[in-house]
Parts: C-alpha cells; structure tokens; sequence
C-alpha cells in the first residue's frame, strides 16, 4: 500500500539551511505536496512538484524529486525562527493524499 | 487567493452530545472537500471525502453513522460528530480543492482545524 516516510525531529541553527526529507512508495504519484503545520493551526500549503519535474525553487524553498529511488526533499535557505513548525510531506494517489508523520523543524538563535 | 475556513475553532461537549463541524471555501468553489482526524504527533488521517451534491466516501473504518458528512453547496461541508464519546476527541481538519485550475488541478487547501474535547 501506499506509505510516505519522512524523520521525526531536525534542528538547525538561525540563518543555516535545513534539508528535510521523504520517502514515498506508490509510483504513480502524480503531485507531491510540502505543507507546514504551526502549533495548534492547520496546514499550510508551502509549495508542490509535479511529478516529471526534478526541482523547482520558490523563493527560499528549493524541491528536490527522484523519481527513481522515491525522494523528495525540502531544502529551506536561511532558516528563520519563524520556520520552527511540523512539515508534512504529501504524495496524491489519485484524489487522496497520503501524509508522512511530519518532522519537527526546530530552529535555535 | 485559496482560504479555507473552520468553524468553531475549539469545542468541549459532554458525552453523548452531538457537535457540527463547518468548512467553508471563502474565495473559490470547491468541488471537493475532504475532511482528516490528527492525532497529537501523527499525521492526518483521511476520514472521508465529499463532493457537493453527492454522499461522501468514508475511508474503510470510518463509521458513516457516527461522522455525518454533508456537502450542500460548493462552499459548505460539515461534519457531525453524533452521540460524541471522549474517544472522539482530535484535531479534525478540512481541506477543499477545485478541479480545472492552471498548473495547481486539485491541490488542497486546509482549513485551520476544529479542537475538539469531549467530556
């Protein structure tokens, strides 16, 4: 069935770049989703690859997507304390979208 | 552009009450709306997905008799949570997509999520 793994935990210092990942399994995603969670708030739509694409850069924000080994990464430039939140990563299957657990992004001055 | 809304943001109710969750799509028509359940630290669960006009499509071990889902027009779905136990207690959240969008064909877009606690 379908399953998208991600890390539970990543910590990084202000202004560093943090790269958070994600494994997926059913192949015939069609969009893979990132989407950022604050305490106690729902899910906010950051940015999302189709799946021919192998990165797309939207601001700070760089995607990464390997098609072949089922990767897809987030790479956030210059982390900011405001970037402390859960992200999810998200493939669609059809109409649905599968989450991973979502890492917690902390992020220390 | 895309916002979705909840209502009411956080409830307690006794046990055995019956609570109305809404979701509503504040700038677009949305074909669908899906509503998940989020445990703490877990991620979402898809609960049901509905599309206006129609009955909604529980996800296998979601009793349809205990989460009403109706999705009356393009910018409304609700979720009852009847005879509500403390079992019942989550986060549920909404999301709402449209079909046909440039570039962005059925993304979600989330509501902020309903606290719900039952006593």
């Amino acid at each position: 069935g379908e399953d998208v793994e991600q890390s539970l935990f990543l910590s990084v210092r202000e202004g560093d770049s943090s790269v958070i990942n994600c494994t997926y399994t059913d192949s015939s995603s069609t969009y893979l989703y990132w989407y950022k969670q604050e305490p106690g708030a729902g899910l906010q739509l950051l940015t999302y690859i189709f799946s021919n694409m192998d990165m797309k850069q939207d601001q700070r924000l760089t995607v990464l997507l390997n098609k072949k080994d089922k990767h897809l990464s987030l790479r956030i430039a210059d982390t900011q304390t405001g970037d402390s939140a859960i992200y999810f990563c998200a493939e669609r299957v059809g109409t649905a979208l599968i989450f991973g657990k979502g890492t917690t992004l902390s992020v220390s001055s | 552009g895309a916002v979705v809304s909840q209502h009411p943001s956080w409830v307690i109710c006794k046990s055995g009450t019956s609570v109305k969750i809404e979701c509503r799509s504040l700038d677009f028509q949305a074909t669908t709306m899906f509503w998940y359940r989020q445990f703490p630290k877990q991620s979402l669960m898809l609960m049901a997905t509905s599309n206006e006009g129609s009955k909604a499509t529980y996800e296998q071990g979601v009793e349809k008799d205990k989460f009403l889902i109706n999705h009356a027009s393009l910018t409304l779905s609700t979720l009852t949570v009847t005879s509500a136990h403390p079992e019942d207690s989550s986060f549920y959240i909404c999301s709402a997509s449209w079909a046909g969008a440039s570039g962005m064909t059925d993304t979600q877009y989330f509501g902020p999520g309903t606290r719900l606690t039952v006593l």
